[in-house]
């Protein structure tokens, strides 16, 4: 089992749409999570972080966290055709601080 | 404008050559890291500075070779590269905490293609 599982996609909502992207994880000791939006040939450029459990909301964008179930996903409320990217999920802690695992990404694409 | 800076954007080489990439951060950070990203797989950790000391090599091969003069600079030697070492090369900082990982902010990478 990979560490970080995301659906590869592509994922396509229509612009004005909810897109909801989710990643799954196999370490328990993780404590802190994090989205990163990567558009083609660009870097990853950091979209939220989460700690807790639960929603955390910045603009359009929603984080939600339960360690329980080990996943945490990212809501993007009134999709614009500028979200369309790959959306990187990534996990740090318990491999050591400072460490963070990635995974491969979900792609998104918002089509008018 | 990420405030971590990398040059080159884009590098070729022959298999026998020597280069070097730079990166320079910005935001007054003290952990600093390279990645590789190949196509179709995820992000790769390779190294990671904290206060400029080595904290971390993942298995790395020897043909790269980090260095890192203070908390804002950072640069990757590479010699004899392989055609698998293709890939884009991404400096990323952060702040420093031993309670919780900071957010890491990426430089724009460098693409780099060995003949």
């Amino acid at each position: 089992q990979k560490e970080v599982e995301q659906n590869s996609g592509p994922l396509s909502v229509p612009e004005g749409a909810i897109a909801s992207l989710n990643c799954t994880y196999s370490d328990r000791g993780s404590q802190s999570f994090f989205w990163y939006r990567q558009y083609s040939g660009k870097s990853p450029e950091l979209i939220m972080f989460i700690y807790s459990n639960g929603d955390k909301e910045d603009g359009r964008f929603t984080a939600q966290l339960n360690k329980a179930s080990q996943y945490v996903s990212l809501l993007i409320r009134d999709s614009q055709p500028s979200d369309s990217a790959t959306y990187l999920c990534a996990l740090g802690g318990s491999g050591g601080y400072n460490k963070l695992i990635f995974g491969a990404g979900t792609r998104l694409a918002v089509h008018p | 404008e990420t405030g971590v800076t990398q040059t080159p954007r884009h590098l070729v080489m022959g298999m026998t050559n020597k280069k070097s990439l730079k990166c320079e951060q910005h935001l007054g950070h003290n952990a600093m890291y390279w990645y590789k990203q190949s196509a179709k797989k995820p992000l790769e950790l390779m190294f990671v500075y904290n206060f400029k000391e080595q904290t971390e090599n993942n298995s790395v091969p020897s043909r790269f070779s980090p260095e890192c003069p203070n908390s804002s600079h950072l640069f990757l030697h590479l010699h004899t590269l392989q055609p698998e070492d293709s890939a884009l090369y991404l400096c990323a900082s952060s702040q420093e905490d031993r309670e919780v990982n900071q957010p890491q902010h990426f430089g724009d990478g460098t693409r780099l293609s060995i003949l």
